[in-house]
This record gives structure tokens, C-alpha cells and sequence, in this order.
């Protein structure tokens, strides 16, 4: 069966400071990688995806960047925090484009 | 511009009533939606979803209608338990295949 796995749970970081997020998939090959943000009060909001190692599509012009450096896997990443990055991130991985998606138990990130 | 409203923040019903999730989209050529419950630090699961081609599906206790010409999808839970108070998510898949999410809307179960 299929799993995925993402880390940290929580994170508290300083303003200006770097960020990591990792997200890894098992199970499959090839997946459709995404990752999304929920912040407070508002909907699941999308800031990349990738159809496959290298390929990344970026949705809203940010502070982040992402990066898909082996095939089931997915990194979030930041030079330097912003007060507004604060959210909860989510990694998703979907079969194929539009299909259902399976998602990752999330990273509350507080940017202080 | 938000495609996916779900105009109900919150929902508060008693335990084995109905309860009525509902979402609202303005993209004529979404084609396929879905709904996701989220319970809070946990990441979405899917729940039911259903084609543009058709206008109900049903999983257990989980119903989907689709009303296309009001642009109107909802989820009915019959009956609800207090396990099922969560966020629930709708969302649409676009011509481009990208799901776009509605805020959420909060529903408490109570005893």
C-alpha cells in the first residue's frame, strides 16, 4: 500500500531564518507531488506541484521554492521566513493529474 | 476569484440527524468534485466524490448530489455521529486537472 510521510509535525521558527519540509511517498511510482497551505481561516490553497523529478510548477508567486530531487520526493524550502509563511503544510500525491489525492499529516509551521 | 465557495463556515447538528454540507463553484467546466474531512493537525482524507456525469453517489452513511445547472454540489451524512465532527473540504478539478479547495466548513456532532 501506498504511504506518505512528512516531517516535522511542528516547527517554530525565527523570522529570517531558512526552512526545510520534507515529504517522501512509498508505495508507488511516479506520483503527482504537491504542496499546499492552509493558513488561518482560509481554504487549501496550492503552491506546487510536480509531474516529475525536476519538474516543478509553481502556483503563487511566493518566498518559497520547491524541489523534487528523487522521484517520491518532495521539499519545501525558504531563504528566509517570512511573518506571513506561518500555516499549516500540507504534501499531497495524487496518481495522475486531477485525481484524488492523498495527503501527508501536515507541518504546522509558526513564524515568530 | 474563489471557483469553490462553501458560504457556511460552520455547522452544528444532534447526533443521528442529517447533516447538510454544502458548496457553491462558478467554473462550467470543472467535471469531476470530491470532499475531503480534515480533523485538526491531520492532513485531509477523501470521503466521496462524483463525476459531472452524474448527480448522486453514495458511500454508506455519505451521499453526494450534484445539481449542475445551479453549480451546487452537497454531502449528506445520515446519520451523523459525533466521530464525524471535522472540517470537510469540497473541491473541483479544472480543464487544467488541478483541484481547487473551498475554505472548509466546521461540523460539530453533538450527543
Amino acid at each position: 500500500s501506498q504511504t506518505i510521510h512528512q516531517w516535522p509535525a511542528t516547527l517554530v521558527q525565527p523570522v529570517g531564518s531558512p526552512l526545510s519540509l520534507e515529504c517522501t511517498v512509498e508505495g508507488t511510482s511516479n506520483p503527482n507531488l504537491y504542496w499546499y497551505r492552509q493558513a488561518a481561516g482560509r481554504g487549501l490553497q496550492l503552491l506546487f506541484y510536480s509531474v516529475g523529478i525536476g519538474q516543478i510548477s509553481s502556483e503563487v508567486p511566493q518566498n518559497l521554492s520547491a524541489s523534487r530531487p528523487q522521484d517520491r520526493q518532495f521539499i519545501l524550502s525558504s531563504k528566509k521566513l517570512l511573518l506571513s509563511d506561518s500555516g499549516f503544510y500540507l504534501c499531497a500525491w495524487g496518481r495522475s493529474p486531477g485525481e484524488k489525492l492523498f495527503f501527508g499529516s501536515g507541518t504546522q509551521l509558526s513564524v515568530l | 476569484d474563489q471557483q469553490v465557495k462553501q458560504n457556511s463556515p460552520s455547522l452544528s447538528v444532534q447526533e443521528g440527524r442529517i447533516s447538510i454540507l454544502n458548496c457553491d463553484y462558478t467554473n462550467s467546466m470543472f467535471d469531476y468534485f470530491l470532499w475531503y474531512k480534515k480533523y485538526p493537525a491531520e492532513g485531509p482524507t477523501f470521503l466521496i466524490s462524483i463525476s459531472s456525469i452524474k448527480d448522486k453517489n453514495e458511500d454508506g452513511r455519505f451521499t453526494v448530489f450534484l445539481n449542475k445547472s445551479a453549480k451546487h454540489l452537497s454531502l449528506h451524512i445520515v446519520p451523523s455521529q459525533p466521530g464525524d465532527s471535522a472540517v470537510y473540504f469540497c473541491a473541483a478539478r479544472g480543464s487544467n486537472y488541478k483541484l481547487t479547495f473551498g475554505k472548509g466548513t466546521l461540523l460539530t456532532v453533538n450527543p
